[in-house]
């Protein structure tokens, strides 16, 4: 299997402008999952679906941020205007019901807004 | 917020030496996990162990859960230098959301 795969893997932006980062998980998952990755707050959990239905969005920043998923195999999570602040590791991550809670993550997009 | 605190926070050990973390959590859990994150990578899942388990290996890992104390502890025995990595344990509580500690980073030194 691929695994997860994340794109782009490396993003420079400036302030302001939208960031959008790309998913697509592993295929037969059903749990998608964002993650925001800083030395200050480490993993923080920004949203998850199941079956493609936003199912807690509670970890979302601000408005600034939304997630969507129109599809089994693709997700988006986009920035609109980004900040500084929002410089992170973003990982997306895939799990299946019955893996035991087990999930997988892609390798990451690094935003760097300046 | 983070459920998980895993102690220390860095470990240098040389190769061939065993490497020992734990995690404290704060609520009642349905398992918790270990996951591995090389510098640049992702998180790569290393062990499940489930709340009604006390030990659980895989090759050369040893995690062991105390739900009464809250704690979780794993082993690394006979170090390499390719365990050089950070260690993360997860809990999840009674849906799918898994809440990660800041990790343990260890180096191997040859």
């Amino acid at each position: 299997d691929a695994g997860v795969i994340q794109s782009p893997r490396h993003e420079v932006t400036e302030m302001g402008q939208e960031v959008t980062l790309r998913c697509k998980p592993i295929s037969g998952h059903d749990y998608l999952f964002w993650y925001r990755q800083t030395m200050m707050r480490g993993l923080e959990l920004l949203i998850y679906f199941n079956n493609n239905v936003p199912i807690d969005d509670s970890g979302m920043p601000e408005d600034r941020f939304s997630a969507k998923m129109p599809n089994a195999s693709f997700s988006t999570l986009k920035i609109q205007p980004s900040e500084p602040r929002d410089s992170a590791v973003y990982f997306c991550a895939s799990s299946y019901l019955y893996s035991g809670n087990t999930i997988y993550f892609g390798e990451g997009s690094w935003l760097t807004v300046v | 917020s983070q459920q998980g605190e895993e102690d220390p926070q860095a470990l240098s050990i040389q190769e061939g030496e065993n490497a020992t973390m734990n995690c404290s959590y704060k609520t009642s859990i349905n398992n918790l996990q270990w996951y591995r994150q090389n510098s640049g990578r992702g998180l790569v899942h290393l062990i499940l162990i489930r709340s009604n388990e006390r030990e659980k290996h895989s090759g050369r890992l040893r995690v062991t859960l105390d739900t009464s104390k809250k704690s979780s502890s794993l082993l690394i025995t006979a170090s390499r230098a390719a365990d050089t990595a950070s260690y993360f344990c997860a809990t999840d509580a009674n849906d799918y959301k898994l809440s990660f500690g800041a990790g343990t980073t260890v180096t191997v030194r040859a």
